[in-house]
């Protein structure tokens, strides 16, 4: 089965950049959909297809992938971005939903 | 507004069965993929099963095929996942959850509920 592997946390100051990554086979042919989830809330999808926000997301939020990495970018970093991330994508192979293992991101 | 609302959790004996039901309102519940999602204590996402929009098609995660099945009612615009022979592993808050695109499966989930507790315990 496919396997998505994200670092378990990331430190960063308030006004820095937090980069999240998303490790998977060949995961820059997939498109990768990333999630917040803060602490009771259901997920909240901040990018999709790769690249893509839902409207009411902040530019500040950005996403990448190629080759073996998909990266989430989150720019000039707030309080209140301190939340659990998800990387997902779909496995064609066997028609099932891959969520990645999260990353909490700790703002200093 | 899109809402999705679920409800059916509870404590259950292990071996038991249960019935989750997603009331969806807000948007044309007919045309869109539904997905269920749950979540341990304290552990990361995992998705348990999914329907397409005209529930032609349905899938099942690996750890949950066989005991568990999705349907939907769209005359109730409802959703649901009947949980059979359940186990402790089970134990988690289970997500409603639709895709973002119209008549397509597998797209980026766009709206969530806000979360079933189901715990499995003798």
């Amino acid at each position: 089965s496919y396997v998505l592997t994200q670092p378990p946390s990331a430190s960063v100051a308030p006004g820095q950049t937090a980069t999240i990554t998303c490790g998977g086979n060949n995961i820059g042919s997939k498109s990768v959909h990333w999630y917040q989830q803060k602490p009771g809330q259901a997920p909240v999808l901040v990018v999709y297809d790769d690249s893509d926000r839902p409207s009411g997301i902040p530019e500040r939020f950005s996403g990448s992938n190629s080759g073996n990495t998909a990266t989430l970018t989150i720019s000039r970093v707030e309080a209140g971005d301190e939340a659990d991330y998800y990387c997902q994508v779909w496995d064609s192979n066997s028609d099932y939903y891959v969520f990645g293992t999260g990353t909490t991101v700790t703002v200093l | 507004q899109v809402q999705l609302m679920e409800s059916g959790g509870g404590v259950v004996q292990p071996g038991r069965s249960l019935r989750l039901s997603c009331a969806a309102s807000g948007f044309t519940f007919r045309r869109y993929a539904m997905y269920w999602v749950r979540q341990a204590p304290g552990k990361g996402l995992e998705w348990v099963a999914g329907i397409a929009y005209d529930g032609s098609n349905k899938y099942h995660g690996d750890s949950v095929k066989g005991r568990f099945t999705i349907s939907r009612d769209s005359s109730k615009n409802t959703l649901y996942l009947q949980m059979n022979s359940l186990r402790t592993e089970d134990t988690a808050v289970y997500y409603c959850a639709r895709d973002r695109l119209t008549t397509v499966t597998w797209g980026p989930i766009d709206y969530w509920g806000q979360g079933t507790l189901v715990t499995v315990s003798s």
